[in-house]
């Protein structure tokens, strides 16, 4: 596709469960960053891989959050033991190269009942 | 907390009116985004400034970097119903590459 593509784009599961959260980057950019939007908040920085590895997962809340790239392409966010407070919309954005603009997708919906 | 303040929060207007938002930081910034974001979509970008004091013109948009690259604002002439949207702000603190983003200020142009 064109755009940033994130699966799936709702999500609804309950408190202590695994969720995988996917995202497809535009086609050839090196720089992939996640990001995580409360509602009437803006997005807030969670982690940056350039290529395959992380370059910067400063953002991430604790420790039950992890995310891989492992061909430097897709990406996949991973959230363990669920809680009721990582409800939110999860956006993915890409870039060419890291000093670039960054695209984002439409996000995933996340709901934690 | 975010390095970025914007102000209003909120902004309803009449067609045709003109409005501005404004995007405010103690801290300098390398870069500068604007975004827009509709119901159940990312946000998408509008300008990216980098020079203290450059001005960019969108059509009836126009954005403004502050001189010490710690401030901006977007003006938009003639305010259409289309224009209705969230935007937000964006920098990109220097020799880094994640965006800090502001809450955003939620435009309703009105028929």
């Amino acid at each position: 596709g064109a755009g940033v593509s994130q699966t799936p784009s709702n999500k609804v599961t309950e408190k202590g469960k695994y969720v995988e959260l996917r995202c497809d980057p535009i086609s050839g950019h090196t720089a992939l960053y996640w990001y995580r939007q409360s509602l009437g908040q803006g997005p807030e920085f969670l982690i940056y891989f350039q290529g395959t590895g992380a370059a910067d997962d400063s953002g991430l809340p604790n420790d039950r959050f992890f995310a891989v790239r492992p061909e430097g392409s897709v990406s996949t966010l991973k959230i363990q033991r669920t809680e009721r407070g990582d409800s939110a919309v999860y956006l993915c954005a890409s870039s060419p190269l890291p000093d670039q603009p960054q695209h984002f997708g439409d996000g995933t919906r996340l709901s934690i009942l | 907390t975010q390095l970025l303040e914007q102000s209003p929060q909120f902004l309803s207007i009449q067609e045709g009116e003109n409005l501005t938002v404004y995007c405010n930081s103690s801290s300098v910034f390398s870069s500068l985004q604007w975004y827009r974001q509709e119901p159940g979509e990312g946000p998408v970008l509008l300008v990216t400034v980098v020079t203290g004091g450059e001005v960019k013109k969108l059509k009836r948009l126009t954005f403004q970097f502050g001189d010490a690259r710690k401030d901006s604002s977007l003006h938009i002439t003639a305010a259409q119903p289309g224009d209705t949207g969230l935007y937000l702000c964006a920098g990109t603190p220097p020799n880094d590459y994640k965006l800090s983003f502001g809450a955003g200020t939620t435009v309703t142009v009105r028929a």
